[in-house]
């Protein structure tokens, strides 16, 4: 049981350069989301999803793209990177929307757009 | 919208000494859970509190749900050099909401 599986760790980007980094999780949980986390912002939703093939917008969307094709996989997109971007990227799980279940995060992907 | 907060934003104490962090919210609350993330780890949850006025302990580590179900507190009793992180409230009201954290450091 490994839980939430975050992919790349570590990553430098060029401005305008896209990218995606993989999520998976394997306790079946229907909800899945993307946070970034910024120096004194704590996390900020950027996409999530209640379940395969429903997504939706969290409070930071702007250019980053989500799909969930399947239970286990929450892919994001950063369409065109930018400077702002630069930022530490959880992906997290949990068997229903946050707040009364307990959220399982990704161990982060550090994001680095120069 | 939903406002989430937390005071302090950074504390520094010595090895022994307590440690309080306070979540407090624009409006009232569902639920609020709190989560730990280590220098240079993810956050972990530790807790869920969701009655007025509810206390729960974990060894060294006690939580308080306030009577209003507008704010919440996590004190640590006895700190030790594990204890230190980032503590993050996040609050269940009209959205779900991450505060910003108040980040612990234990001086040895």
């Amino acid at each position: 049981n490994a839980g939430v599986t975050q992919t790349p760790k570590f990553q430098v980007l060029k401005t305008g350069q896209s990218m995606t980094l993989q999520c998976a999780q394997d306790m079946n949980h229907e909800y899945m989301s993307w946070y970034r986390q910024d120096p004194g912002m704590g996390l900020r939703l950027i996409h999530y999803s209640v379940g395969a093939g429903i997504t939706d917008q969290g409070e930071v969307p702007n250019g980053y793209n989500v799909s969930r094709s399947t239970t286990e996989d929450f892919p994001l997109r950063l369409l065109s990177a930018a400077p702002s971007q630069t930022s530490v990227y959880f992906c997290a799980s949990s068997y229903g929307e946050g707040g009364g279940n307990t959220i399982y995060f990704g161990e982060g992907s550090w994001l680095t757009v120069v | 919208g939903q406002q989430v907060m937390q005071i302090p934003q950074y504390q520094h104490v010595q090895e022994g000494e307590d440690f309080t962090t306070y979540c407090n919210s624009s409006t009232t609350l569902s639920n609020i859970q709190w989560y730990k993330q280590r220098p240079g780890g993810h956050p972990v949850f530790l807790i869920q509190l969701v009655k007025s006025g509810e206390v729960k302990k974990q060894k060294r580590l006690t939580f308080q749900f306030g009577e209003a179900k507008k704010n919440s507190s996590l004190h640590i009793t006895a700190t030790q050099t594990t204890d230190v992180g980032t503590y993050f409230c996040a609050a269940r009201g009209q959205n779900f909401v991450f505060g910003p954290g108040t980040r612990l450091s234990v001086l040895p």
